[in-house]
Formats: structure tokens, C-alpha cells, sequence
């Protein structure tokens, strides 16, 4: 069965620490996304990786970094969280943007 | 830029009634792929339409892609409560370059009352 598995289910985090968010996935994916869901807003896109060591910016990458140092993990980097990125985090991956698979999502709060 | 807007934003239906959701393009798609999201839950693919004046059924559950392939609609017939949750749309452009291709619905939050 098809896997994507995020490092947390929730987080909480204070401001100004910085945040690591991992992403795993067991398909073998080239394409591997971040997004954040905010209600009313629906998914946005942080950043994207489309290969080992390759991202590109999404739509909103301020205030994140990522890593993708191995194909199977994808991480994304909070370098100073602050309270207006309290969400839900969303890790998917893909084959050739057919079919996104997506992990449980990290809801994450900055106090 | 290219942008998707999708109608309604909410939809309350009785169990038993239609509901039927839009995907509209300012430009020219490649495909597109819609998602369905239970509440707490993650999104989940549904399908992906390809063609010019596509239409694909699944059971209760039937897409459809305009001839322009600018808009998309996702149609339930019959709701039952295990249809409540987010419906949204993937958009790939046509043409573009990598992530640049994806464009997102905004969603509908669909709820069935029994």
C-alpha cells in the first residue's frame, strides 16, 4: 500500500524556534510537494522538489526553507516560526503530476 | 496569471439530493484532477481528466471536462452522509514549466443532512 508519512500528527512550537517538518514517502516519487491548508483559503503551495537536491518555490515560501537530501524524505524548515504560520501542513508526493498522494498532515501552532 | 476558481464555497444538502461542484479556468488545462478531503482527514485522489469533453463516472459520482478544457465539474447523485467533506480541484496548465503547471480549488465543503 502506498505510503506518505509526516514526523507529526500536531506540534506546538514557540515563536522565533525553529521548526522541522519531515515527509517520507515509500513510492520511489521524483515529485515531492509542501503545502500549507488554511480554512477558506484551501492548499497553497510552499515548495516543490522535483528530484534529489532540486526544489523550486511554490507560492508562498517566505519563511521556509526545505531539504531533500535523499528521494524518499522532504523536509521543511520553519528557520523562525512565527504565529501567522500556526496551520495545517500537507506533504504529498507524485510520479509526473499524476495522482498526488498526500501524508496525514501536521497541524502545527505557534504561541 | 492563471488562475481556478471553484463554486460554491459551501454546499448543505439533504441525503437523497444532487450536488454538483465547478472548476473554472482562466486559461487552457491540460488536465485536471479532483480530490476529496473527509473532515480531520487528508485528501484523497478521486480521478484525473484528460481529454476535450471528457465524462467519467464512478458509482454516484460522475466528471465532467468542458470542450475548452477551461472548467471541470464534479457531480453526486443521490448524496449520502459519507459524501460530506472538501471537494477540491488540481489544475495542471497547459504548457509552463514545472510546479508553475499546478493551480488549486479552493474547495467546496459539502454536508448532508440525513
Amino acid at each position: 500500500d502506498v505510503k506518505v508519512t509526516q514526523s507529526s500528527r500536531y506540534l506546538v512550537k514557540r515563536t522565533g524556534e525553529k521548526v522541522f517538518l519531515e515527509c517520507v514517502q515509500d513510492m520511489d516519487h521524483e515529485n515531492m510537494f509542501w503545502y500549507r491548508q488554511d480554512p477558506g483559503l484551501g492548499l497553497r503551495l510552499i515548495y516543490f522538489s522535483y528530484d534529489v537536491k532540486m526544489k523550486e518555490k511554490g507560492d508562498i515560501p517566505e519563511g521556509y526553507s526545505v531539504s531533500r537530501e535523499k528521494k524518499e524524505r522532504f523536509s521543511l524548515i520553519l528557520e523562525s516560526a512565527s504565529t501567522n504560520q500556526t496551520s495545517m501542513y500537507l506533504c504529498a508526493s507524485s510520479h509526473n503530476f499524476i495522482e498526488q498522494y498526500f501524508g496525514p498532515g501536521t497541524r502545527l501552532t505557534v504561541t | 496569471g492563471q488562475q481556478v476558481m471553484q463554486i460554491p464555497q459551501y454546499q448543505h444538502v439533504q441525503e437523497g439530493e444532487d450536488f454538483t461542484t465547478y472548476c473554472n479556468s482562466s486559461t487552457t488545462l491540460s488536465n485536471i484532477q479532483w480530490y476529496k478531503q473527509r473532515p480531520g482527514g487528508h485528501p484523497v485522489f478521486l480521478i484525473q481528466l484528460v481529454k476535450s469533453g471528457e465524462v467519467k463516472k464512478q458509482k454516484r459520482l460522475t466528471f465532467q471536462f468542458g470542450e475548452a478544457k477551461k472548467n471541470s465539474s464534479l457531480h453526486i447523485t443521490a448524496t449520502q452522509t459519507t459524501d460530506v467533506g472538501t471537494y477540491f480541484c488540481i489544475c495542471t496548465n497547459a504548457g509552463g514549466t514545472s510546479y508553475g503547471k499546478l493551480t488549486f480549488g479552493q474547495g467546496t465543503i459539502l454536508t448532508v443532512h440525513p
